[in-house]
């Protein structure tokens, strides 16, 4: 079985300006995961997607973040314009089921963002 | 909101020794918690999770926690380390609301 893919892997960009990210979940999982994780710190959730729904976005910083699961399946986080403080690993993760209530989440390798 | 707080940032260990990773979480109503670790460069991968039932859950790579709910505590334990468990290890809660929280970290260093 595939495992959740990310792309790109590294991202170096200047301030201000915008960056994608792209997922593709495991094949079949309903709800998709977007997780920023600055250094030193635990993963933070910035939304969670059941199906092409949006069921948590409480923590995405909505003036410059977007994402999109348009078709139920891979998924594309944005940021526009960079910040300095938008620097970390952005995470994929997806889980099986459409009622994941401690359902395993799997993650991808994410995405280093470095912002100059 | 739930809560996690891990309250060792490293911990170093000589290999083949027993080592604990401690974990308590806060919240005012019931919880799923989970242990994942990242190796470099990698994602989180789950070792072990706890959902209902049995507070002793058993996980990958010889790993087991123990859910005590008076202490509000999940604290991951191995009996003898080894050099490839050298890893950052994430506790985590979720609630019915799927919504879950990380812990900042532990990063465990296991030495020759």
């Amino acid at each position: 079985e595939a495992g959740v893919a990310q792309s790109p892997r590294y991202k170096i960009i200047e301030k201000r300006q915008s960056v994608a990210f792209w997922c593709n979940p495991i094949s079949g999982h309903a709800t998709l995961y977007w997780y920023q994780q600055i250094l030193g710190q635990g993963p933070k959730l910035l939304i969670q997607f059941q199906n092409n729904g949006v069921v948590d976005d409480s923590q995405l910083p909505k003036d410059r973040f977007s994402a999109e699961r348009l078709k139920g399946v891979d998924s594309t986080l944005k940021i526009q314009p960079a910040k300095l403080e938008d620097s970390a690993v952005y995470l994929c993760a997806s889980s099986s089921i459409n009622d994941p209530r401690g359902e395993t989440q799997y993650f991808g390798p994410g995405t280093r963002l470095l912002v100059l | 909101a739930q809560s996690v707080t891990q309250l060792d940032s490293q911990v170093p260990v000589f290999e083949e020794a027993p080592v604990e990773l401690r974990c308590n979480y806060s919240s005012s109503v019931s919880v799923y918690l989970f242990w994942y670790v990242q190796y470099p460069n990698q994602g989180l991968q789950l070792l072990l999770k706890y959902l209902s039932g049995s507070t002793l859950v058993k996980g990958i790579n010889g790993f087991e926690a123990e859910f005590n709910k008076s202490q509000t505590s999940f604290h991951l334990r191995k009996p003898s380390v080894h050099i490839s468990d050298t890893a950052e290890y994430f506790c985590a809660v979720s609630t019915n609301n799927n919504d879950m929280r990380f812990g900042a970290g532990t990063r465990l260093t296991v030495k020759p």
